[in-house]
């Protein structure tokens, strides 16, 4: 069972460069979230997305992008990145009512130098 | 604006006792709470999941309560074990419509043998 997949799992940038961070779950889940972990911040929400066609903004979304490609796939991009975006990136599923469970992805580790 | 609080950010108890995590959160209106555990690298992991009309949920050595109206919830994990040693995360969705999920910063357990 691959649940939910994130690709790359460490990334180097340099500032000024893009990026996209790919996610994608096999689970037939209708929403999917993007949340950066920083020591002491804890996990913050970047965006995420309801249902395939729509992506509404978090608590932290300056600097991203988004796109629901499809059902399965929910992608995050860098346009122009800066140091204050090294974090851990996580993406996250779940059926789509409050009352089920969120799964996790793995995570990708990015540092912006 | 809902924010959620875990107390303490870390602790250390011998193997084989019984311990108790705390969460707490401002807007008792919550629709869930959720306890994670994340392990050093990884991701999320979903361990019980309590509806708000629920006062408690049980899995294994796991027991999570949950009292809405005093903005608090426990996880309760009986004869500890050095596999338990993790981070445990709390988060609550706060209405059935809103896909926010809003987590603490964690708890960082260390079980010692």
């Amino acid at each position: 069972n691959a649940g939910v997949t994130q690709t790359p799992k460490f990334q180097v940038l340099k500032t000024g460069q893009s990026m996209t961070l790919q996610c994608a779950q096999d689970m037939n889940h209708n929403s999917m979230y993007w949340y950066r972990q920083d020591p002491g911040m804890g996990l913050r929400l970047i965006y995420y997305s309801a249902s395939e066609g729509t992506t509404d903004k978090g608590e932290v979304p300056n600097g991203y992008n988004v796109s629901r490609l499809n059902k399965r796939e929910f992608s995050l991009r860098l346009e122009s990145a800066a140091p204050s975006q090294t974090s851990v990136y996580f993406c996250a599923s779940r059926v789509g009512t409050s009352n089920e469970k969120l799964f996790f992805g793995s995570g990708t580790q990015l540092s912006v130098l | 604006k809902q924010e959620v609080t875990q107390i303490p950010a870390a602790l250390s108890v011998p193997e084989g006792e019984n311990l108790v995590l705390n969460c707490s959160f401002t807007d008792s209106a919550i629709y869930n709470l959720q306890w994670f555990r994340q392990d050093p690298g990884k991701g999320l992991t979903s361990l019980l999941l309590i509806q708000s009309s629920q006062r408690e949920q049980t899995s294994g050595r796991l027991n999570a309560s949950l009292d809405k109206s005093s903005g608090r919830s426990t996880l309760y994990i009986a004869a500890s074990q050095p596999g338990d040693s993790a981070t445990y995360l709390c988060a609550v969705s706060s209405e059935w419509w809103d896909d926010k999920i809003i987590f603490g910063k964690g708890t960082r357990l260390h079980i010692l043998p």
